[in-house]
């Protein structure tokens, strides 16, 4: 089974210009995640999508950035404008939620973003 | 709010031996689940083992197994007979079992597995 589907896998910007990152989870699974790597701060949670609708979007670091998820299969993470402070890798995951909350979240390869 | 710590950055071992890698945890949740991810140098996250807390067997996967312990809320992950494509960061992550779906991460452990 393919598993979470990112792309681009590397991406290098100059500031201000728009960046979007697309995942493809999982066949069947209900939540997609999205997750931002640093060195200063980890991993940390950007927001997540339970079929297809934002739960938790608490991560978010400022209007900059936003998501959307228009159908169970396709989810994407754009910055606008992007900022050299934006460099990092953003990774997506996905879950299938099902009651008692067994879940397991599988990554994706990662969007490795370098903004010049 | 859960935090997750590991205390140590860094570790070596050497090929065929055992290491124990630390995570403590800090929630006021009585139900929630355990992760343990590795990150090779490709930066795949892979998961390695999981833990339900409501289970008091201590889980096992091949070479990994964990200590859980609940009361001191420590989640340690013993590999054993170690092998070069261990080496790779090691992420502990916590999540409560209801609510939100957020997974919390510890900064990592980057263990080297020596020749």
């Amino acid at each position: 089974d393919a598993g979470v589907i990112q792309s681009p896998r590397h991406e290098v910007t100059e500031m201000g210009q728009e960046v979007t990152l697309r995942c493809k989870p999982i066949s069947g699974h209900n939540s997609l995640f999205w997750y931002r790597q640093t060195m200063m701060r980890g991993l940390e949670l950007l927001i997540y999508f339970n079929n297809n609708v934002p739960i938790d979007d608490s991560g978010m670091p400022e209007d900059r950035f936003s998501a959307k998820m228009p159908n169970a299969s396709f989810s994407t993470l754009k910055i606008q404008p992007s900022e050299p402070r934006d460099s990092a890798v953003y990774f997506c995951a996905s879950s299938f939620r099902a009651s008692g909350g067994q879940e397991t979240q599988y990554f994706g390869p990662g969007t490795r973003l370098l903004v010049l | 709010a859960q935090t997750v710590t590991q205390s140590q950055p860094e570790m070596s071992v050497q090929e065929a031996e055992t290491v124990t890698l630390s995570c403590t945890y800090d929630t006021s949740e009585n139900n929630y689940y355990l992760f343990w991810y590795k990150q090779p140098p490709s930066r795949q996250m892979i998961l390695v083992i999981r833990q339900e807390a409501y289970k008091q067997q201590n889980a096992t996967e091949n070479r990994f197994s964990v200590n859980f312990q609940k009361a001191a809320k420590s989640f340690s992950l013993k590999i054993s007979d170690s092998q070069l494509g261990d080496t790779a960061m090691y992420f502990c992550a916590y999540r409560p079992q209801g609510g939100s779906e957020k997974l919390v991460f510890g900064k990592g452990t980057k263990l080297t597995v020596n020749p």
